[in-house]
């Protein structure tokens, strides 16, 4: 099944900012502002952290904020916390054809 | 606040076929696409499809058609995954999901493990 390009692990110091990347095509990502992030903390299901690219759920901390730029769209985490280690997809809508497509998942490690 | 209760786990031989489902509440189930999304053991998100209550109309994934059928009962705020013939290959676990605006999901069930073995 075709897949959006995440890293497969990033990592940063407590306190700090990170940004996880999302790598897509003119067919999804860079076609339409319907990009999701979720987190899933290990043996739970994922939770969504933001939709439509960069609007936040109500009970999202405003810590995490989506982007996009082209075919790439951004989840940044600022001031990272420990319950912040999680697993983070992206998905994008992907047109009538795919309908809609995950990344693979990049892993935070909160130092 | 929406929350959707899946069916328990199962073990399941090759071959036969399994219906898992999910039990919407605390909103209109009628009016929101409920999505299933597999996760294989140690991997990503994979979304299967969904389908609209409020007519049962479907969509899948290319990947997934024809391999699973999606169905609701309304009378129940009940949605179901289907498979006819179970392989090992399709063992995982199964999320169901609440669909909003653009295809983002906005809750999720606790998901179902199926064990083909």
């Amino acid at each position: 099944q075709p897949a959006l390009t995440q890293p497969r692990s990033v990592s940063g110091s407590f306190g700090q900012s990170v940004i996880i990347p999302c790598t897509g095509s003119n067919s999804d990502i860079g076609g339409y502002n319907y990009v999701s992030w979720y987190q899933q903390r290990p043996g739970a299901a994922p939770r969504l952290l933001v939709y439509d690219v960069s609007t936040r759920p109500s009970g999202v901390p405003s810590r995490f904020s989506g982007s996009k730029s082209g075919n790439t769209a951004s989840l940044t985490i600022s001031g990272l916390q420990a319950a912040d280690e999680a697993t983070y997809y992206c998905s994008s809508y992907a047109g009538i054809n795919t309908l809609l497509i995950f990344g693979r998942g990049t892993t935070l490690t909160v130092l | 606040e929406e929350q959707l209760l899946q069916s328990g786990a199962e073990v399941i031989q090759p071959g036969e076929s399994l219906k898992i489902s999910c039990k919407a509440s605390g909103y209109s189930f009628t009016k929101y696409w409920i999505g299933w999304v597999r996760q294989l053991p140690g991997k990503g998100l994979e979304w299967m499809g969904m389908i609209f209550p409020g007519d049962s109309d479907t969509q899948y994934s290319p990947s997934f058609e024809g391999q699973v059928t999606m169905s609701v009962d309304k009378s129940i705020n009940t949605a179901y995954l289907r498979w006819p013939s179970l392989r090992p290959s399709d063992t995982a676990h199964y999320y169901c999901a609440m669909h909003i605006g653009n295809y983002a999901i906005k809750a999720w069930g606790q998901g179902t493990s199926v064990t083909v073995s």
